[in-house]
């Protein structure tokens, strides 16, 4: 157990709809990641949030959002959701120090029908 | 830009022999690496990592070898069992940018023969 929480852990929507994934990172973790994981590829960064404000930007959709609350959950909010958006959605957390390992949760299945 | 592939998609390995997975980087500002390994239905899982200022790793039945000369990275697992099949995935972090934004391989699928 990776001690990083992600719910729900399946979602199934449809086109066109808003879903909300949600984070806890391990605790004393100040880094939430966002990754997204599609079908026989492999992990695509989103996005970065350290102790409340964003850090870093990947790929990320402009249909797609973030936030990291005072308490250092996170949420992932994804709008306008389009049949390719199906895949898995992956929290990891890091302490702040670099140059340390990201530990993964087991991810938010999302699938868009 | 970065870019970290690995050499073979898919490897197939008798139970208990040693596997050896491969990975090449571009990133010369890459200094720490990771090994992850992913099992059908779960987050990727942190195997062991590795600085740029060591050549070798050690972990229990892992064993990370790093050769920047060639920007090279493998993992070693001594005597595969079964609860090592899994889709393995380097990663490297150029640590200078300051924000961690790993950049992953596309990964290698290990299975075991019994």
């Amino acid at each position: 157990d990776s001690g990083v929480t992600q719910t729900p852990k399946h979602l199934i929507t449809a086109t066109g709809q808003r879903v909300t994934l949600r984070c806890s990172p391990r605790s004393g973790d100040l880094s939430v990641y966002w990754y997204q994981q599609s079908l026989d590829q492999g992990l695509q960064f989103l996005i970065q949030y350290y102790n409340g404000e964003e850090r870093a930007k990947g790929n990320i959709l402009e249909r797609f959002s973030a936030q990291q609350f005072p308490d250092l959950h996170s949420e992932l909010n994804l709008s306008s959701l389009e049949l390719g958006d199906s895949a898995l959605y992956f929290c990891a957390s890091s302490v702040p120090a670099g140059g340390s390992p990201l530990h993964f949760g087991n991810g938010t299945r999302l699938t868009v029908t | 830009g970065e870019s970290v592939g690995l050499h073979l998609p898919t490897l197939s390995v008798q139970e208990g022999d040693n596997s050896i997975i491969n990975c090449a980087y571009s990133n010369s500002a890459s200094d720490y690496f990771i090994w992850y390994k992913q099992e059908s239905g779960k987050g990727p899982q942190f195997i062991i990592d590795i600085r740029s200022n060591m050549d070798k790793r050690q972990g229990q039945r892992v064993t990370v070898l790093l050769n920047k000369t060639v920007k090279h990275l493998s993992l070693q697992i001594a005597a595969t069992q079964p609860g090592d099949s899994a889709v393995y995935f380097c990663a490297e972090i150029p640590i200078i940018q300051g924000a961690q934004k790993l950049v992953f391989g596309q990964g290698t699928r290990l299975t075991i023969n019994p």
